[in-house]
């Protein structure tokens, strides 16, 4: 079975500086997609950015950007120059297409929960 | 557009009541999907949909029964509500295989 693992509970970063988040999965597949999600106060899930495990260059998305290393199975999203409205849940999340007995769903992380400092 | 919708925002159930969290998009997503989550634990699947009049068990089915009479519209059911249903509730949609789930503003249930 896929696991996804966060293992920074909780970051901090002053405004305008650069900060990055650590996920690493566990999956036998060659097929994949990987996602981090962010949580505001509002608790609405918004997608940051996506990664398709077939591409080898990382995803970019403005300040948003990842390390993607398959081999390692290692996915760390970077943040720059952030901003207060970063403030947040990050999840990382792996998915495996339908087919072959999957479902298409989501595996979450347990997130991380950072905080952007002035 | 309003994306993907949830009704209601919050609900306090007593246990052994019943009730009906409504899933409504209008992106076209073929795919549909109910999450739980819960402090600690991110989120987990409960049940999902890949089509009108399709229904599927995801990670923790227990205790939930759903269904999609309408392309655009996913039910969940709790018959029997208990406290370790406490949770909030996220619905969300996609478009089909490997694709983006956009998810709905969630549902807080207070299970007493």
């Amino acid at each position: 079975a896929q696991t996804v693992t966060q293992s920074q509970p909780e970051m901090s970063v002053q405004e305008a500086e650069t900060v990055t988040l650590s996920c690493t999965y566990d999956t036998s597949e060659s097929n994949y997609y990987l996602f981090w999600y962010k949580q505001p106060p509002s608790r609405q899930m918004i997608l940051v950015i996506r990664q398709e495990a077939y591409k080898q260059q990382n995803a970019t998305e403005n300040r948003f950007s990842v390390n993607f290393q398959k081999a390692a199975k290692s996915f760390s999203l970077k943040i720059s120059d952030s901003q207060l409205g970063d403030t947040a849940m990050y999840f990382c999340a792996f998915m495996k297409p339908l087919g072959g007995g999957a479902t298409n769903k989501l595996i979450f992380g347990t997130g991380t929960l950072l905080a952007v400092q002035p | 557009n309003a994306g993907v919708t949830q009704t209601p925002k919050f609900r306090v159930l007593k246990t052994g009541q019943s009730m009906t969290l409504l899933c409504a998009q209008d992106m076209n997503h073929e795919y549909m999907y109910w999450y739980r989550q819960d402090p600690g634990m991110g989120l987990r699947l409960i049940h999902y949909s890949v089509g009108e009049g399709t229904t599927a068990k995801g990670e923790v089915p227990d205790g939930y029964n759903v269904s999609r009479l309408k392309k655009q519209n996913f039910l969940l059911g709790l018959e029997s509500a208990a406290p370790s249903q406490t949770s909030v509730y996220f619905c969300a949609g996609s478009g089909g295989e490997g694709e983006t789930q956009y998810f709905g503003p969630g549902t807080r249930l207070l299970v007493l």
